[in-house]
């Protein structure tokens, strides 16, 4: 099986655009979350999908968005991009009554 | 609130000591426990769960509800265990998300 794959693996924006991270998960696995990795804050709960519908939000603010397709395959975006926005954005799938397989992440950059 | 802590951000121990790396929770229900770890330059994986009981490289963990601690540990290093570890907690009902703590850099001394 192949793993989780996330793309693009690096990312420079400037403040104020915007970006779109895409993640392919384990064929198979339906549900699909999103974390934001900073060395401060560690690893912190952006959302979950699960067959195309947002399951759990954590506590980021409206610019980060997300959706999940028929296929499984996910998307987050993040609008009006602010310097903190810099981090390792990291896509985990998760089969029923297991733990999370994580992707590889996208590393932004934003200056 | 659902919460992780791991009070050490970094521990250093010498190659075929002891190692335990803590990990206390606060969670209002019945919780699930997972430690992840991550190598240099490799992606998070899981180590293991507290429902599996499983023994993973010879990394083991207790819960213990009574003190809600699910501390890592293992009895002799070894330096490829030198990593970052993530203790994380999720409720049982499989919609819960995971909630990780802040990760515990381990560091194994020659």
């Amino acid at each position: 099986k192949a793993g989780v794959t996330q793309t693009p693996r690096y990312l420079i924006k400037t403040r104020g655009q915007q970006v779109t991270l895409s993640c392919s998960p384990i064929s198979g696995h339906r549900s699909v979350s999103w974390y934001q990795q900073t060395p401060g804050q560690g690893l912190q709960f952006l959302f979950e999908y699960f067959s195309e519908t947002q399951r759990n939000k954590g506590n980021f603010p409206g610019r980060f968005s997300g959706r999940q397709f028929s296929n499984s395959r996910s998307e987050m975006n993040v609008s009006t991009l602010e310097l903190g926005d810099s981090a390792l954005y990291l896509c985990a799938s998760r089969e029923m009554d297991y733990g999370y397989t994580f992707g590889s992440g996208t590393r932004l950059t934003v200056v | 609130a659902q919460r992780v802590t791991q009070p050490e951000k970094l521990l250093s121990v010498f190659k075929g000591a002891p190692v335990e790396l803590k990990c206390n929770y606060s969670y209002s229900g019945s919780p699930e426990l997972f430690w992840y770890v991550q190598y240099s330059r490799q992606r998070l994986q899981l180590l293991l769960r507290h429902i599996s009981r499983e023994s993973i490289k010879g990394f083991t963990a207790d819960l213990n509800k009574g003190e809600t601690s699910f501390h890592l540990k293992k009895p002799f290093a070894q330096e490829e265990d030198s990593a970052m570890y993530y203790c994380a907690l999720s409720g049982m009902n499989r919609d819960d998300k995971i909630i990780f703590g802040k990760g515990t850099r381990l560091h194994i001394l020659p």
